[in-house]
């Protein structure tokens, strides 16, 4: 299984630009990473999934390096509404083993 | 485009009463996955389906605990006997396909959840 490790926290202004970095270092060659949000009492949201390099959609960017062994997330000009906890996946070829860590807990203030 | 529906959203059961959790996934998805959340903890998983299949239960207590997904119908994770320790959030997520490769991700959906509470 390919273990990922997050900050468990962290602190933002409303406006400022957001990076959660997230460590992957046993990532294997099929695996994608994908990143989601949950907010309290509620589901987890799919934010963004990739593969390599930069992806980008409407609500964030996802940079991962060509060693794949990290990637982050970037939250551009982030509201009081993105405080929430932050999970990266890595998927490992079947979807049942995917494993949710302790995720960032992210706390956005004006 | 309905998302994944979980039904009841809130349920209370004394100790030692069964209950049942209902998952309609995705339209058009045929695979199935229940995680349990306790408080101030991440999502665990539970059971894998497809229809009329259990794939993978690797992480579903062996005692008390079923699940099915049946040709029709939702998905059902039942828990008999509940106890105390049994209170959590339950969430269900669908997806379209199993596996991810390299050229095609695989999106998984998840529910608003089912909170259980036994007193």
């Amino acid at each position: 299984l390919a273990k990922t490790t997050q900050p468990i926290s962290m602190d933002s202004y409303e406006g400022q630009e957001v990076n959660i970095t997230c460590s992957h270092n046993n990532i294997a060659t099929n695996d994608y990473i994908t990143w989601y949000q949950q907010f309290p009492s509620q589901g987890p949201r799919f934010i963004i999934q990739g593969y390599k390099t930069k992806v980008t959609n409407e609500v964030a960017s996802l940079f991962i390096p060509a060693d794949r062994k990290s990637s982050t997330l970037s939250l551009p000009r982030v509201s009081l509404s993105d405080t929430a906890v932050y999970y990266c996946l890595v998927g490992t070829g079947t979807a049942s083993k995917l494993t949710f860590g302790t995720g960032t807990r992210l706390q956005v203030t004006l | 485009n309905a998302g994944v529906m979980q039904n009841p959203r809130h349920l209370v059961r004394r100790r030692g009463q069964e209950a049942r959790l209902r998952c309609s996934p995705m339209k058009g998805h045929s695979h199935v996955y229940w995680y349990r959340q306790l408080p101030e903890e991440g999502l665990k998983f539970m059971v894998y389906l497809q229809k009329e299949n259990i794939i993978d239960e690797s992480g579903m207590p062996k005692e008390r605990f079923s699940a099915e997904f049946p040709k029709e119908g939702p998905s059902i994770l039942r828990i008999q006997q509940v106890v105390r320790g049994d209170s959590a959030a339950y969430f269900c997520a669908s997806s379209p396909r199993t596996g991810w490769t390299a050229n095609s991700g695989n999106t998984i959906y998840f529910g608003e959840g089912s909170w259980l509470t036994v007193v």
